[in-house]
């Protein structure tokens, strides 16, 4: 079967630095999509890679590694309202998108 | 402002009701999406519509009818649901329906089915 899988939750501390952790299993792949969804709103895009490395944009950045089924965000000088879920998603070969539960970020001042 | 929007925002129906869920998107985008959202699970992909013909239905049990009028509007009608129907439905938009696009989401409508 297909699977997406993420931490259910994490928590990091303000002005500080986390890595959201995404990896895959799926029949093929045609990129990795990242989502930021704050509580009651709707999920809006963050980053869509295709291939290996690192794509960096302003305070997030997104990382693949194809051979590793692994993806990562990682968001630096975290701010409160960066507390939201994440969510990743795979486009497998089919062309189906492959949605992950979510990381649920929680930022402490 | 996403511009993609739902109403009504939150529904309260008895599993004898038929309400329906509206979305409108405002980006002249082509294909429109339902999807299902329950607390802790991914994202279940519901209905897609591509230039006013729906290109998937994935196993929706029939108490869910879509319908899409025109590209920019998109209405899900429900019809003696079942507790387990509660949850988050959103409503997306993307130029295609080629899932290499940004989707575009509405805010949602919270559905409790009593």
């Amino acid at each position: 079967g297909q699977n997406i899988d993420q931490p259910t939750e994490m928590t990091a501390t303000e002005g500080a630095i986390v890595q959201i952790n995404c990896t895959y299993q799926t029949s093929g792949f045609n990129g990795l999509f990242w989502y930021q969804q704050h509580a009651g709103e709707a999920p809006t895009f963050l980053s869509y890679n295709v291939l290996d490395g690192l794509e960096e944009k302003g305070r997030f950045s997104s990382f693949l590694s194809r051979s590793k089924g692994y993806s990562y965000l990682l968001l630096k000088e975290l701010q409160m309202k960066d507390s939201a879920s994440y969510l990743c998603a795979v486009v497998d070969s089919n062309y189906q998108l492959i949605w992950g539960a979510g990381t649920k970020l929680i930022i402490k001042p | 402002e996403t511009g993609v929007t739902q109403t009504p925002r939150h529904l309260v129906m008895g599993m004898t009701n038929k309400k329906s869920l509206k979305c409108e998107q405002h980006l002249g985008h082509n294909a429109m999406y339902w999807y299902k959202q329950s607390a802790k699970k991914p994202l279940e992909l519901m209905f897609v519509y591509n230039f006013k013909e729906q290109t998937e239905n994935n196993s929706v049990p029939s108490r869910f009818s879509p319908e899409c009028p025109n590209s920019s509007h998109l209405f899900l009608h429900l019809h003696t649901l079942q507790p387990e129907d509660s949850a988050l439905y959103l409503c997306a938009s993307s130029p295609t329906d080629d899932t290499y696009n940004e989707q575009f989401f509405g805010p949602g409508t919270r559905l409790t089915v009593l």
